[in-house]
């Protein structure tokens, strides 16, 4: 059956230190995110990609960056982790019609 | 831009008891997309339903029940006889339609607790 991964399931590290969250799908979906999710504030997107080698910015994505090259992938790298970004990190695929597949998540926490 | 609000943070019922959870949205489209996602305890999101613009007929899944009013830029859900497995994070969101499959936003979420 087509799923989505994620990978770590938890993560633990320390302020400053480059953290890469992985993402894996295998339902062939073209469109790929990356959501953090915060008490009180719901699902935030981070970045986005409509396909190979494309990417955009999402509404946090200061800290954060994604890059494309295949279908299946798209890992999240936080650059100099803070302790702002300890979150529940969600990756999404979506198929066509709109209808978005969520991994099981990462929780990160930066100390 | 686009915003989605679900004004009720928290809500607790009892077993058997009728739950609705108010969602209202903004944005400049005039073509989009609605859903609504379950969050259990365990974490994971589940999908329960997606609705365009253009369909505003009411729908129902055995106990899920959406009402979509354009009028009111609301799409609200209601879970009949609830019960304990009903309890979870709810989260309504919204997306840009030029082309389905684009980003959501989403409301900060409707937490239920069904007590037995």
């Amino acid at each position: 059956d087509a799923e989505i991964t994620q990978s770590p399931r938890h993560k633990i590290t320390e302020t400053g230190r480059q953290v890469t969250l992985a993402c894996h799908q295998t339902w062939n979906h073209n469109n790929m995110f990356w959501y953090r999710q915060d008490l009180g504030h719901g699902l935030r997107l981070i970045h986005y990609s409509y396909g190979v080698h494309d990417t955009n910015k999402g509404e946090v994505s200061d800290g954060y960056s994604v890059s494309r090259s295949n279908t299946e992938d798209l890992p999240l790298t936080l650059e100099s982790a803070a302790s702002s970004q300890t979150s529940v990190y969600f990756c999404a695929s979506s198929d066509p019609w709109g209808e978005q597949f969520f991994g099981p998540g990462t929780r990160l926490t930066v100390l | 831009a686009q915003k989605v609000t679900q004004a009720q943070t928290e809500i607790s019922v009892v077993e058997k008891e009728d739950v609705t959870l108010d969602c209202v949205y903004e944005t400049r489209d005039t073509t989009y997309y609605l859903f609504w996602y379950k969050q259990p305890p365990s974490g994971e999101l589940v999908f329960l339903i997606r609705r365009n613009s253009f369909d505003e007929q009411n729908e129902i899944s055995g106990r899920y029940s959406w009402n979509f009013q354009k009028s009111t830029s609301s799409f609200n859900f209601t879970i009949t006889a609830s019960q304990v497995v009903d309890s979870a994070v709810y989260f309504c969101a919204l997306s840009e339609a030029r082309a389905a499959g684009n980003k959501l936003t989403f409301g900060g979420g409707t937490r239920v607790l069904v007590k037995p």
